[in-house]
């Protein structure tokens, strides 16, 4: 069984197009992330739900818009992509807000062109 | 604002014991966590240290102490599917909420 899941696996696209990536946690956790991991594999918090609820927006442009439908689920849309989003997005969960241990999806590689 | 510092890359053999250093700057800090990635995976995470001392999880050992803003983490027995990268991350807390702060992550390449 897959903790956590995205969909896609890799997602390739025009620049200014619109696009979304789909996360959903079978763990019955309450909190779920999106980070960004870029080309030097950096690692950076985007956004944080705590039981549907956004807690954690690390200014982002608003281009990305964060939907949580439910505590097993959260979604990402992207407007008017741009050759700077390009990066691995990955999902995670947390049992709480901000715990140490939390549990990553295989990711969303995403290339704009 | 935070930062950590981690060496960019480490090597060494199998069989070998290799270190990985964490120095980080933040406030509302609560720990420090470990998180393991292969190339083309996700983040798996590692350990936790809360408090300063050495806690140990079969092969590997983290370390904190908290006065001195410095953790570790320490592989022993190496083996080749040890070779990864490996980050620390704070967990703080920032404008009212807790969250997690990654460094910029060590390659560790092991070789026969």
């Amino acid at each position: 069984d897959t903790a956590v899941s995205q969909t896609p696996k890799y997602l390739v696209t025009q620049m200014g197009n619109d696009k979304s990536i789909k996360c959903e946690q079978n763990l019955g956790h309450d909190t779920m992330y999106w980070y960004k991991q870029d080309s030097k594999k950096f690692l950076k918090i985007m956004f944080s739900y705590n039981n549907k609820e956004l807690i954690i927006n690390e200014t982002v442009p608003n281009r990305f818009s964060p939907k949580s439908p439910d505590k097993a689920h959260l979604n990402l849309h992207i407007n008017s992509l741009e050759l700077g989003d390009s990066a691995v997005y990955f999902c995670a969960s947390s049992q709480g807000e901000g715990e140490a241990e939390q549990f990553f999806g295989p990711g969303t590689r995403l290339t704009v062109l | 604002g935070q930062s950590l510092e981690q060496p960019s890359e480490v090597t060494a053999v199998e069989g070998a014991i290799v270190q990985i250093n964490c120095t980080y700057q933040t406030s509302g800090f609560y720990g420090l966590s470990w998180y393991q990635q292969h190339d083309g995976g996700a983040p798996t995470f590692l350990s936790y240290n809360a408090l300063d001392g050495l806690e140990e999880t079969g092969r590997f050992s983290s370390f904190l102490s908290r006065s001195d803003s410095y953790g570790y983490l320490l592989l022993q027995e190496l083996q080749m599917k040890d070779s990864a990268s490996y980050f620390c991350a704070v967990k703080m807390r920032d404008t009212g909420f807790q969250k997690l702060v990654f460094g910029t992550g060590t390659r560790l390449l092991v070789s026969p």
